[in-house]
């Protein structure tokens, strides 16, 4: 199998705080693993692509000092959301790649809720 | 021209409906196609490869036409629990994806 968890899967929080998300592969190890947002009954956007023990790489238009990636093993990579404002408020989701394959295996995603 | 483009319906067929979905890319280039499967408030799961000889996985059958760049979803038989949205999903090379918006789908008994 190839099982990828988040977590929270549901946070709520005050406008100018900070929230990390972490995603996880629990069963294989994910040299590569991506972060995305998905706003109401829109598609997906990549938002990075993060590279175990390397510095991620945004796509245009993501402000990198705005969604902090680390990547600090083959298991776990983490989104920190900075200052945090209403319009983060979307649902973020991570995936890993297993070596040497194209599929990417979810997380369940994360609801961030900004006040 | 978006790189990923779908219709996004809704399509409302009932129980047992043939319904067929389309997806073009922009990118000739590109190199590795799939359809994944969302329901509502859940992340996407994979429901297929596509590959240019065409698949088939029990009442879903996936077809890339590259010369015309275009992917399709063929759903037979379509089951009340087929209702989700349909992403469609082109990959270039080093893990490059491109969602589609999504196609959605509502099938009725």
């Amino acid at each position: 199998g190839a099982v990828v968890s988040q977590h929270p899967s549901r946070v709520i929080c005050k406008s100018g705080t900070s929230v990390k998300i972490e995603c996880r592969s629990l069963d294989f190890q994910a040299t590569t693993m991506f972060w995305y947002r998905q706003f109401p009954k829109k598609s997906l956007m990549l938002m990075a692509t993060s590279n175990e023990g390397s510095k991620a790489t945004y796509e245009q238009g993501v402000e990198k000092d705005k969604f902090l990636i680390n990547h600090a093993s083959l298991t776990l990579s983490t989104l920190t959301v900075t200052s945090a404002h209403p319009e983060d408020s979307s649902f973020y989701i991570c995936s890993a790649g297993k070596q040497g394959y194209q599929t990417q295996y979810f997380g369940p995603g994360t609801r961030l809720l900004v006040l | 021209r978006k790189e990923v483009e779908q219709d996004p319906g809704p399509f409302n067929v009932p129980e047992g409906a043939t319904v067929a979905f389309n997806c073009t890319y922009s990118n000739s280039a590109s190199q590795s196609f799939f359809w994944y499967r969302q329901d509502c408030r859940k992340e996407p799961k994979l429901l297929m490869s596509v590959y240019s000889s065409g698949n088939e996985d029990g009442r879903f059958t996936a077809q890339l036409n590259r010369a015309s760049q275009y992917i399709s979803l063929l759903i037979r038989d379509s089951k009340l629990s087929d209702s989700a949205t349909y992403l469609c999903v082109v990959e270039g090379g080093g893990f490059k994806t491109i969602f589609g918006a999504g196609t959605r789908l509502f099938v009725k008994a």
